[in-house]
């Protein structure tokens, strides 16, 4: 039972280039989310979903596609990697409204 | 904006000491506050949680104090130990009829214990 598994744990992109940071839960939990960590700026939710096939906006989705094709997986995608888009990405799963997150363990993107 | 503004960004205290980490909101809608801890290299991991119909809530060394009037929330942590050394995160999120979990996160606070 391995909770909320992100890959990778680390990534350094070129400006421009594309990537899919990855999302894997076992807890059969319908919501999923994306946050991005920097300093200063606490988390901050970048899409979520209520179920498969389901998504919504967070905070900040600019530059950022989601998609949730199954109830274990929820993709992040970085459609043309910006510098500004440096930053340590959460993915995080509850049960239900207001009840606990579980966060992964985090992917720390560099884009140079 | 800032929804939910978090106090003190960094914290050192001695090893027993109680460090107080403080939140406020703005959005009277919110009913849900839970604390999330986080050590580096990990994701937060809930500590301990609140809804606005009690003021306080204990959890081992770990208290929430909530003043629904002030709209603002704290964090205690009694006879603290150097393994409390983390980052803490308040927290609020809205009950929008079970179609979403969304949690507005404070900036963080990095607590430091001293042996």
């Amino acid at each position: 039972n391995a909770g909320v598994t992100q890959t990778p744990k680390f990534q350094v992109l070129k400006t421009g280039q594309s990537m899919t940071l990855q999302c894997a839960q076992d807890m059969n939990h319908e919501y999923m989310s994306w946050y991005r960590q920097d300093p200063g700026m606490g988390l901050r939710l970048i899409h979520y979903s209520v179920g498969a096939g389901i998504t919504d906006q967070g905070e900040v989705p600019n530059g950022y596609n989601v998609s949730r094709s199954t109830t274990e997986d929820f993709p992040l995608r970085l459609l043309s990697a910006a510098p500004s888009q440096t930053s340590v990405y959460f993915c995080a799963t509850t049960f239900g409204l207001n009840t606990e997150a579980f966060f992964g363990q985090g992917t720390r993107l560099t884009v140079v | 904006q800032q929804q939910v503004k978090q106090s003190p960004q960094s914290l050192i205290v001695q090893k027993g000491g109680i460090p107080i980490i403080n939140c406020a909101y703005e959005n009277t809608a919110f009913d849900y506050f839970p604390w999330y801890q986080q050590f580096p290299g990990k994701g937060p991991a809930l500590l301990i949680a609140i809804r606005p119909d009690v003021s306080e809530k204990k959890e081992g060394r770990f208290t929430i104090s909530f003043n629904k009037s002030a709209k603002q929330f704290s964090l205690h942590i009694m006879d603290s130990q150097p393994g409390d050394s983390a980052t803490y995160f308040c927290a609020a999120s809205i009950d929008y009829g079970g179609a979403t979990n969304k949690l507005i996160f404070g900036t963080g606070t990095l607590l430091a214990v001293q042996p």
